[in-house]
């Protein structure tokens, strides 16, 4: 099977813009989440989504938001960005149900300049 | 938030000798996992212990946990320079069935540099 794949790879914005990435999870998952790393904060979690809802939350300001697609494949926004938005955001699938490993995709290196 | 701490943040061995790393957590969990990472890339899952057991092996790897003291190590036997990473560990206080929410919070991560 395909592993996790996360697009684009890299991404520069400016403060001010928005911006959306991409996650498709490996084929037969329905749960995906979102992390964000970054050298101060380290990983912290975003979101989960599970058959297109939202089933949990990090914390985050609302400015962060996502939305999973009837094939799994999950987005996430992030609007006025900030130069704190800076980051490695990682996406994880997992099957669901009793398995609790969650495979990584390589991520997208966000700048905000 | 981070859910706790790892120890050593940084280790520095020579090839063929073991390492140790330490995780503390803070909350109960259902499992704790470890996950290596190379140079800002994804994360590579590497083991999963559930609650109720106390230690478990991977090939050179062994993981321990201790719930009473909420603390887990890992323990890599033989180093090898391609070892070298970072090493994470994550809580799932997540419960088994299928409606149950996934959220991984990490540890701060201990930074192994094997050396040849």
């Amino acid at each position: 099977k395909a592993g996790v794949t996360q697009t684009p790879r890299y991404l520069i914005k400016t403060r001010g813009q928005q911006v959306t990435l991409s996650c498709s999870p490996i084929s037969g998952h329905r749960s995906v989440s979102w992390y964000q790393q970054t050298p101060g904060q380290g990983l912290q979690f975003l979101f989960e989504y599970f058959s297109e809802t939202q089933r949990n939350k990090g914390n985050f300001p609302g400015r962060f938001s996502g939305r999973q697609f009837s094939n799994s494949r999950s987005e996430m926004n992030v609007s006025t960005l900030e130069l704190g938005d800076s980051a490695l955001y990682l996406c994880a699938s997992t099957p669901g149900g009793f398995y609790n490993e969650q495979f990584f995709g390589p991520g997208t290196r966000l700048t905000v300049l | 938030s981070q859910q706790g701490e790892e120890d050593p943040q940084a280790l520095s061995i020579q090839e063929g000798e073991n390492a140790t790393m330490n995780c503390s957590y803070k909350t109960s969990i259902n499992n704790l996992q470890w996950y290596r990472q190379n140079s800002g890339r994804g994360l590579v899952h590497l083991i999963l212990i559930r609650s109720n057991e106390r230690e478990k092996h991977s090939g050179r790897l062994r993981v321990t946990l201790d719930t009473s003291k909420k603390s887990s190590s890992l323990l890599i036997t033989a180093s090898r320079a391609a070892d070298t990473a970072s090493y994470f560990c994550a809580t799932d206080a997540g419960g088994v069935s299928s409606g149950s929410a996934r959220q991984l919070t990490f540890g701060s991560g201990t930074q192994l540099t094997v050396l040849p």
